[in-house]
């Protein structure tokens, strides 16, 4: 498949525990980010977003933290599965609007029976 | 894939040569993207559209071109294709209130 970086960060955990995914913004003008996860060989699939309104979001599993004051994101997942094993971005929209997204290098996170 | 397609998925070139690459939707969105994907850089934006004939430019739209004459087909171009425009391009789809649904992707390879 499709190689999305040679030497991106990589978190290992264990099958069952929750893991964090952090990213740092740029932009304190951003007001709306979004996280996504991207398989080997896939495009990237959408797994939760939040405007700057909101310091904490939830979905199914995972969490979505932001804290404006030190630019800083986190995506927690709960229970992590080996099908949780990705590639993980985090994107911010600096311009405003929802069109011109800046997205970070990304994540690896590795599940490990 | 959110009802998106993307043609060809694999292409080998040569320098200098054009190409057109092709994003089909049928979820009728609004917006429609054209990014790229190359090691340590993440997603990077080229072009999209806001409808019909409507397009803007994105991050790194030089030596791209896109049109987008249907509702559910937004084409990218490659006018002379670069070994640096060598690259993984993904094309996404939105409603225009924020999440964008991406296509499974093109490798072009240009030599």
């Amino acid at each position: 498949g499709e190689s999305v970086g040679l030497h991106l960060p990589t978190l290992s955990v264990q099958e069952g525990d929750n893991s964090i995914i952090n990213c740092a913004y740029s932009n304190s003008a951003s007001d709306y980010f979004i996280w996504y996860k991207q398989e080997s060989g896939k495009g990237p699939q959408f797994i939760i977003d939040i405007r700057s309104n909101m310091d904490k979001r939830q979905g199914q599993r995972v969490t979505v933290l932001l804290n404006k004051t030190v630019k800083h994101l986190s995506l927690q997942i709960a229970a992590t599965q080996p099908g949780d094993s990705a590639v993980y971005f985090c994107a911010e929209n600096p311009l405003g609007g929802y069109n011109k997204l800046i997205f970070g290098a990304g994540t690896r996170l590795a599940v490990h029976p | 894939d959110a009802g998106i397609t993307q043609s060809p998925r694999h292409k080998v070139t040569e320098t200098g040569t054009p190409v057109t690459l092709r994003c089909h939707q049928t979820e009728n969105h609004r917006y429609m993207y054209w990014y790229r994907q190359d090691p340590g850089h993440g997603l990077r934006l080229i072009h999209y559209s806001y409808g019909v004939k409507d397009t803007d430019k994105g991050e790194v739209s030089d030596g791209y071109s896109v049109s987008r004459s249907k509702t559910e087909d937004f084409l990218l171009t490659l006018e002379s294709a670069t070994s640096s425009q060598t690259s993984v391009y993904f094309c996404a789809i939105s409603e225009g209130t924020g999440e964008q649904y991406f296509g499974p992707g093109t490798r072009l390879t240009v030599t």
